[in-house]
């Protein structure tokens, strides 16, 4: 049982360029969830989804977009990358907001 | 309303010894609170978690007691060991609609010395 995987796991970008982060999960999980941990901030949600097609902003959207076209899959995107950007960002997924959420081991993200 | 605080930011407790980590929120909707710990390198994975209609739940040598009338619960580590040293997340949501969240607090990091 594989969980939540994330792909990459390691990425350096220059600025301007773009990238999309993978997130799968093979639990049938409804909800899905992208955060970006820095030093001191802990968790910070970016965006998540409520179930195949839905999409949400969470505490720090900007810049980022996501999509979830299958229940299993949640992308997110840089369409032109920040040093501020610069994180590791996590996926995570649960059966409903207050159900224990599944995290993958994270994406190393570096923007130069 | 929505923010989770935790205290301390970080601890260093001897082995053996019990560390006390305390999480208090505002929103008196929450309902689940949970706490995660993520070792270095790794994604965060659930450690125990309570619901307030318990005052004190335990799962092996972690405990968590919840004071609801203070908005306030807390983790305690029985007997720490070297292998608990990581950074340690309170959390709190409610599921009364499909888009509320889960609030994490800042993290604490714990050292477990020998």
């Amino acid at each position: 049982n594989a969980g939540v995987t994330q792909t990459p796991k390691f990425r350096v970008l220059k600025t301007g360029q773009s990238m999309t982060l993978l997130c799968a999960q093979d639990m049938n999980h409804e909800y899905m969830y992208w955060y970006r941990q820095d030093p001191g901030m802990g968790l910070r949600l970016i965006h998540y989804s409520v179930g195949e097609g839905t999409t949400a902003k969470g505490e720090v959207p900007d810049g980022y977009n996501v999509s979830r076209l299958k229940k299993q899959n949640f992308l997110l995107g840089l369409e032109s990358a920040a040093p501020s950007q610069t994180s590791v960002y996590f996926c995570a997924s649960s059966t409903s907001s207050n159900q224990p959420q599944h995290f993958g081991d994270g994406t190393r993200l570096s923007i130069l | 309303q929505q923010q989770v605080k935790q205290s301390p930011q970080s601890l260093i407790v001897q082995k053996g010894g019990i560390p006390i980590i305390n999480c208090a929120y505002e929103n008196t909707a929450f309902d689940y609170f949970p706490w995660y710990q993520q070792f270095p390198g790794k994604g965060p994975a659930l450690l125990i978690a309570i619901r307030p209609d318990v005052s004190e739940k335990k799962e092996g040598r972690f405990t968590i007691s919840f004071n609801k009338s203070a908005k306030q619960f807390s983790l305690h580590i029985m007997d720490s060991q070297p292998g608990d040293s990581a950074t340690y997340f309170c959390a709190a949501s409610r599921g009364r609609t499909s888009y509320d969240k889960v609030i994490f607090g800042p993290g604490t990091s714990l050292s477990v010395i020998p």
